[in-house]
């Protein structure tokens, strides 16, 4: 199927480590990347991981990709409460042309309790 | 530097009535364009996307049309709302045939009442 599936909600203690999963479902996905949604706003890019990486770390973020098992993962360390949030993980199938399509999980809300 | 208008940000709309929600991209050119749709303030459905002026792919069968008569304008329309088609509505942009990151708009919140 096209479903790309997270869980909906993570709750978290100030100064904890945050780990959101995402499974996705094209293994010729070239690009994976994760998003934040802040309330009603629009998509903010976090970061991206290229599908022959099996990690990448950018600052307080650290993204795995496992690709056998098509299990993407996003890890924020010291979780602040302005972290609160919603986060996307979208997979990008296709290279150029008209397959070119960015396709989004669900999301997962992400509670920072202080 | 790349920038993504929409407008407007918010809009309610009676039943029945059309609709017209625009997006347009400066700073580049030849850009994919998308709209997607996020109902209940969660998951993104992707509704269409164009690789160019006059091509579009529509993801999901819909009361919505979407249309790219310049290079960097999308779009997105209605001849008639329904209840239904309420929610926030992203358009976002990438370049083609490389790994970019994808630009979104702020987001229209449609209401049909």
């Amino acid at each position: 199927g096209e479903d790309v599936e997270q869980s909906l909600f993570l709750s978290v203690r100030e100064g904890d480590s945050s780990v959101i999963n995402c499974t996705y479902t094209d293994s010729s996905s070239t690009y994976l990347y994760w998003y934040k949604q802040e309330p009603g706003a629009g998509l903010q890019l976090l970061t991206y991981i290229f599908s022959n990486m099996d990690m990448k770390q950018d600052q307080r973020l650290t993204v795995l990709l496992n690709k056998k098992d098509k299990h993407l993962s996003l890890r924020i360390a010291d979780t602040q409460t302005g972290d609160s949030a919603i986060y996307f993980c979208a997979e990008r199938r296709g290279y150029g042309g008209a397959t070119n399509k960015l396709i989004f999980g669900t999301g997962t809300l992400l509670a920072v309790q202080p | 530097s790349q920038t993504i208008h929409q407008w407007p940000a918010t809009l309610v709309q009676p039943v029945g009535s059309p609709l017209s929600l625009e997006c347009t991209v400066e700073g580049t050119s030849n850009p994919n364009l998308y709209w997607y749709r996020q109902a209940a303030g969660r998951g993104l459905q992707l509704l269409f996307y164009s690789v160019g002026i006059g091509q579009i792919s529509s993801e999901v069968p819909q009361n919505l049309s979407a249309s790219r008569p310049q290079d960097r304008q999308f779009i997105l329309s209605s001849k008639k709302l329904l209840l239904s088609d309420s929610g926030f509505y992203l358009c976002a942009w990438c370049a083609q045939g490389k790994n970019t990151e994808a630009f979104f708009g702020q987001g229209t919140r449609l209401t049909v009442v």
